[in-house]
C-alpha cells in the first residue's frame, strides 16, 4: 500500500523569503512522486515529478524539491516565493506497480504575504 | 490545442436527478481519468480507463458510471444524484501510465451541486 502526507495544511510566506512544502510517503515498491499546483478555480498543473533519475528535481517556476529515501520525504521548495505562488500545493505518490492509482496527498494551501 | 475540457462548468442537480459531465482532450491521449476533490480531501480517483472503450474503477467508483466510447472524450454518469456527490470533478488524461509515471493533465473542472 501507498500513502502520502502533507505536514502542513497552510503555509504563510512573505513574499521575497524561501518556501518550504513537506510530504512524507509510503510505498511498497520504489515510487514515483509528483507535485502538482493548483491555482483557484483552476485545474492541477505539474510542477515538477521524480521517477527514479537524478534525487534533486528541478521543476517550473523556480521549484526544486529532493527525493530522500532515508527520511521518505520529498519535500518542495523555492528560494523566492511570487506573490503569484499562492495557491494549493498536492504531493502525489504512486508505488509503479501499476496495481493501484495514484495517491494524492490532502494538499498544502501557500499564502504569500506582500 | 485546447488540452483537456469539461463540460459543464457548474450544475446543480436535486436528490435523485441524473446528468452527465463530458471530459474531452486533444491530445491523442490513451488514458483518461475522473477524480472528486473534496475539502481536505485531495483529489480522489472514481474510474479510469486505458484506451477507447474500456473501463476500469478506482478509489470511490459507486454510484457513477462512465464510458470511453471515443479515444477523445470521457463521459462521467450520475444515474441518481446524492448530496453526498457534491464535489468538484476533475478529468484529467495521460500518454500513457506505464508505470504511473506520465504527466496527467487536467481539466478545469466541473463543481456539482446536488440539494
Amino acid at each position: 500500500a501507498q500513502s502520502v502526507t502533507q505536514l502542513d495544511s497552510h503555509v504563510s510566506v512573505s513574499e521575497g523569503t524561501p518556501v518550504l512544502l513537506r510530504c512524507n510517503y509510503s510505498s511498497s515498491y520504489s515510487p514515483s512522486l509528483f507535485w502538482y499546483v493548483q491555482h483557484p478555480n483552476k485545474g492541477l498543473q505539474l510542477l515538477l515529478k521524480y521517477t527514479s533519475a537524478a534525487t534533486l528535481v528541478k521543476g517550473i517556476n523556480g521549484f526544486e524539491a529532493e527525493f530522500k529515501k532515508s527520511e521518505t520525504s520529498f519535500h518542495l521548495t523555492k528560494p523566492s516565493a511570487h506573490m503569484s505562488d499562492a495557491a494549493e500545493y498536492f504531493c502525489v505518490v504512486s508505488d509503479r506497480s501499476g496495481n493501484t492509482p495514484l495517491v494524492f496527498g490532502k494538499g498544502t494551501r501557500l499564502s504569500v504575504i506582500a | 490545442n485546447a488540452g483537456v475540457t469539461q463540460t459543464p462548468k457548474f450544475r446543480v442537480l436535486k436528490t435523485g436527478q441524473s446528468m452527465t459531465l463530458l471530459c474531452a482532450q486533444d491530445m491523442n491521449h490513451e488514458y483518461m481519468y475522473w477524480y472528486r476533490q473534496d475539502p481536505g480531501m485531495g483529489l480522489r480517483l472514481i474510474h479510469y480507463s486505458v484506451g477507447e472503450g474500456t473501463t476500469a474503477k478506482g478509489e470511490v467508483p459507486d454510484g457513477y458510471n462512465v464510458s470511453r466510447l471515443k479515444k477523445q472524450n470521457f463521459l462521467l454518469g450520475l444515474e441518481s444524484a446524492a448530496p453526498s456527490q457534491t464535489s468538484v470533478y476533475f478529468c484529467a488524461s495521460s500518454y500513457s501510465d506505464y508505470l504511473r509515471t506520465d504527466t496527467q493533465y487536467f481539466g478545469p473542472g466541473t463543481r456539482l451541486t446536488v440539494l
